[in-house]
């Protein structure tokens, strides 16, 4: 299974891009790259996935190296409501099965 | 909007007593799984199923059972509670991989046996 790696803390200010880097050089070309985050004492939430191309959504955008070894979550304009822990994952296995590693605390502040 | 809802926000329970989370999705989803959430060990899968009255174990199954008898419902069962399973219990649904592959998740359940 692939590894991410994710500082475990950021900071960014109130409307200004949050950028949340995340490592897994051990990918396999199959495995697609997920970003969930965990608002306190509620469920992860879906944000984005790709492969291998940059991809954007209402929420977020996800850039992707071409080596696909990193990726980085972009917020555009930080609220205090995205505060919450950032989990990057890389997918496995059969039926959907998501390995949740410790995630980045983001904080965003006023 | 797709939505899962667990049975009870808060519970508290007694060692040795019978335990059922329940767990309802409303988008017809095939995949259905139930993860268990503790501080620095993140989320661990206990178990899962891909069809009614299928289910597969995950990482973590000991001293848990699951039922799926209809599609839209997934109970987590803990046949006689201990103390070491006071945790947040998360259920999850997900549409078939040909479809997507993005989970969706309950608000949680914190269980707190005594």
């Amino acid at each position: 299974d692939a590894k991410t790696t994710q500082p475990p803390s950021m900071d960014c200010a109130e409307g200004r891009a949050a950028n949340l880097p995340c490592n897994h050089s051990t990918i396999s070309g199959n495995e697609y790259v997920y970003w969930y985050r965990q608002i306190h004492s509620q469920g992860p939430q879906y944000i984005i996935h790709g492969l291998k191309n940059n991809e954007t959504n209402e929420m977020a955008s996800l850039i992707i190296t071409e080596d696909r070894k990193s990726s980085t979550l972009i917020l555009p304009h930080a609220t205090l409501r995205d505060t919450a822990v950032y989990y990057c994952i890389v997918r496995v296995g059969y039926g959907n099965k998501l390995v949740f590693g410790a995630g980045t605390i983001l904080r965003v502040k006023s | 909007d797709v939505k899962v809802t667990q049975s009870s926000r808060y519970l508290v329970k007694r060692t040795g007593e019978k335990v059922f989370l329940e767990c309802v999705q409303d988008m017809d989803h095939e995949n259905m799984f139930w993860y268990r959430q503790d501080p620095g060990l993140g989320l661990r899968l206990i178990y899962f199923s891909y069809d009614v009255k299928m289910k597969e174990k995950g990482d973590i199954p000991e001293g848990y059972s699951v039922s799926r008898e209809k599609k839209e419902r997934f109970s987590l069962i803990l046949e006689s509670a201990s103390t070491n399973q006071t945790s947040m219990y998360l259920c999850a649904s997900s549409p078939p991989l040909s479809l997507g592959r993005e989970q969706y998740f309950g608000p949680g359940t914190r269980l707190t046996v005594t």
